[in-house]
């Protein structure tokens, strides 16, 4: 596996819960990601930290909340939730400003709001 | 705004036989890399293969090759001597060179069977 982990694996949760996605990388790396997969659709970017400041924002709704502590961390708060939010959330992490600023992805954390 | 198409949803391939997914995308820019990235059932995504845009020759690992077409777009990936690990969702991606941690565009995803 690749030195990028994600927790928890799966969260369930309501609509009026707040919770929190955490994940780490261990591979030295200063830019990290979010993504969310969607059945039948693309991956989609949501969020872009490099060096611990956000550099793109797409367009995600704002009971998404990021937070980049440092550039080994990186966490996805979640509030007031929609059901359409329910998704597999990739964290992915690189080495800004390298040869070729490969992205190595955790395995993901399956939520479902209910 | 760049784009990736995967047309094949599904492919099956037999055991120790080739296979050729497609990957087509369209960009108005001209210094980008191309990458295939595999996901098995419940498994974390893993980089298969990538491409810089400037090499002309087409990269290869073991058994996985693409071919690489710029003018036309095109970026496909064979796999021979298919195994049952290789049963996986594989997924097209590009990314800018133009811009550090920029983001990957990805396709919708080939689902690839292999089968004995």
């Amino acid at each position: 596996e690749t030195g990028v982990t994600q927790t928890p694996r799966h969260l369930v949760m309501g609509m009026t819960n707040k919770k929190s996605l955490k994940c780490e990388q261990h591979l030295g790396h200063n830019a990290m990601y979010w993504y969310k997969q969607s059945a039948k659709k693309p991956l989609e970017l949501m969020f872009v930290y490099n060096f611990k400041e956000q550099t793109e924002n797409n367009s995600v709704p704002s009971r998404f909340s990021p937070e980049c502590p440092n550039s080994s961390h990186l966490f996805l708060h979640l509030h007031t939730l929609q059901p359409e939010d329910s998704a597999l959330y990739l964290c992915a992490s690189s080495h800004s400003g390298g040869a070729v600023d490969e992205q190595f992805f955790g395995p993901g954390t399956r939520l479902t709001v209910l | 705004a760049q784009t990736v198409t995967q047309s094949q949803p599904e492919m099956s391939v037999q055991e120790a036989e080739t296979v050729t997914l497609s990957c087509t995308y369209d960009t108005s820019e001209s210094d980008y890399y191309l990458f295939w990235y595999k996901q098995p059932p419940s498994r974390q995504m893993i980089l298969v293969i990538r491409q810089e845009a400037y090499k002309q020759q087409n990269a290869t690992e073991n058994r996985f090759s693409v071919n690489f077409q710029k003018a036309a777009k095109s970026f496909s990936l064979k796999i021979s001597d298919s195994q049952l690990g290789d049963a996986a969702m594989y997924f097209c991606a590009y990314r800018s060179a133009t811009v550090a941690a920029s983001k990957l565009t990805f396709g919708t995803g080939t689902r690839l069977q292999v089968t004995l």
